[in-house]
């Protein structure tokens, strides 16, 4: 079975400007959580999408987005990009319950770079 | 905030040796999970501890969790070079308040051939 896959694997971009990551989970799992990483904050949630709906987000500001389609491949959009915004996000896709997260099968993240 | 924190911060042994990592959070919990990761295979699932299990075991990992203490612990026996990564615990708090699973900021192993 293919595993997480996340495009494109990295990613430079100037402040101001704005960027879409894709993500497309393991065939028959529903839930997509995205996360971002940086060396300062380590792991953060940022959102998880489950049949389309958006079913809880993180304490992130508006300018982080996201969007499930009805194949459950997900994307997440960041707009106003700050330097702050530079870190390693990852995608994780589960057969997460509506009561608890199960296992997370991560994918090999999206390098960006704000300059 | 971090829901889970690791300690130590980093661990160096010699291969061979047992490796104990310890993670403390601060609410009530559906289940914590241990993931490590490393440059070559990204952020893997180890284990999930549910909140009414006290150990778990999975080759040669063993996991307590003890919710009186809200503090779980990997153990890795007998460490091989490619233990070498860093361990991340995550707490599932779903509707206690914390949204998503929360990562601790992770605890380096270092394993010396």
């Amino acid at each position: 079975k293919a595993g997480v896959t996340q495009t494109p694997r990295y990613l430079i971009k100037t402040r101001g400007q704005q960027v879409t990551l894709s993500c497309s989970p393991i065939s028959g799992h529903r839930s997509v959580s995205w996360y971002q990483q940086t060396p300062g904050q380590g792991l953060q949630f940022l959102f998880e999408y489950f049949s389309e709906t958006q079913r809880n987000k993180g304490n992130f500001p508006g300018r982080f987005s996201g969007r499930q389609f009805s194949n459950s491949r997900s994307e997440m959009n960041v707009s106003t990009l700050e330097l702050g915004d530079s870190a390693l996000y990852l995608c994780a896709s589960s057969f997460s319950s509506a009561s608890s997260y199960n296992e997370q099968f991560f994918g090999p993240g999206t390098r960006l770079t704000v300059l | 905030s971090q829901q889970g924190e690791e300690d130590p911060q980093a661990l160096s042994i010699q291969e061979g040796e047992n490796a104990t990592m310890n993670c403390s959070y601060k609410t009530s919990i559906n289940n914590l999970q241990w993931y490590r990761q490393n440059s070559g295979r990204g952020l893997v699932h180890l284990i999930l501890i549910r909140s009414n299990e006290r150990e778990k075991h999975s080759g040669r990992l063993r996991v307590t969790l003890d919710t009186s203490k809200k503090s779980s612990s990997l153990l890795i026996t007998a460490s091989r070079a490619a233990d070498t990564a860093s361990y991340f615990c995550a707490t599932d708090a779903r509707g206690g308040g914390a949204d998503g699973l929360t990562f601790g900021k992770g605890t380096h192993l270092i394993i010396q051939p």
